[in-house]
């Protein structure tokens, strides 16, 4: 079947410090993968997404790289900032169907 | 300007009454989905439609019914049946197999 993991937070770093945030999968075929963010009280939003292996998507100073090899799709900035604490979303889509992982929960301190 | 709209954003419901959210795009996406959001928890899928007078449910749909009579609109309707209504309700549309663009959301609250 198709599912989506990624780690529990809350993950709490400091201002300027390196995020990764780990996104593994499990699909049948070739599924798209994408990362969303959503702040407090609002709707989800794209962050960037992937449709190929090896394909890096980018967005905001935001990366992640669809690696078929370890079905992966971690998400990394190297500096993050205060605006940046949101929930993080890992998702896939494959067949017309959409699955979400849990969600992380970033806060970034000053 | 597209995208798409909730309302109303924040609703609050009495025991025993049925509640229907909207939910417009203007994106011309043929898929539409309804996903519920409990405090500090992802994203359920209540039902989804792939295209106009037709629709599935997804993994809670007890409790809760759609309709799709146009492209463009699908409402949800919280029912008395559904015992627990109080959640975060997002609406969410897309090309088939690609991303979803995902409305304001819509806070219920019960009394």
């Amino acid at each position: 079947g198709n599912s989506v993991t990624q780690m529990e937070g809350p993950v709490t770093l400091s201002e300027e410090a390196f995020l990764t945030i780990n996104c593994t999968y499990t699909a049948t075929g070739y599924p798209s993968l994408f990362w969303y963010v959503q702040y407090p009280g609002e709707g989800l939003q794209l962050l960037l997404k992937a449709t190929k292996a090896d394909d890096k998507g980018s967005n905001k100073g935001f990366e992640a790289t669809y690696r078929k090899e370890t079905t992966s799709f971690h998400l990394e900035k190297g500096s993050v900032q205060v605006s940046d604490s949101a929930v993080y979303f890992c998702a896939l889509s494959n067949f017309n169907k959409f699955y979400f992982g849990s969600g992380t929960k970033l806060n970034v301190k000053p | 300007d597209g995208g798409i709209t909730q309302s109303p954003k924040y609703l609050f419901r009495k025991e025993g009454q049925n509640v229907t959210l909207s939910c417009e795009q203007n994106l011309n996406h043929d898929a539409m989905y309804w996903y519920r959001q409990d405090p500090g928890q992802g994203l359920r899928l209540i039902y989804y439609s792939q295209i106009v007078n037709d629709f599935q449910k997804g993994d809670i749909a007890e409790g809760y019914s759609v309709s799709r009579e146009k492209k463009e609109s699908f409402p949800l309707t919280v029912t008395s049946a559904q015992k627990n209504p109080t959640a975060f309700y997002l609406c969410a549309s897309s090309i088939l197999n690609d991303e979803q663009f995902f409305g304001p959301g819509t806070r219920l609250t019960v009394l």
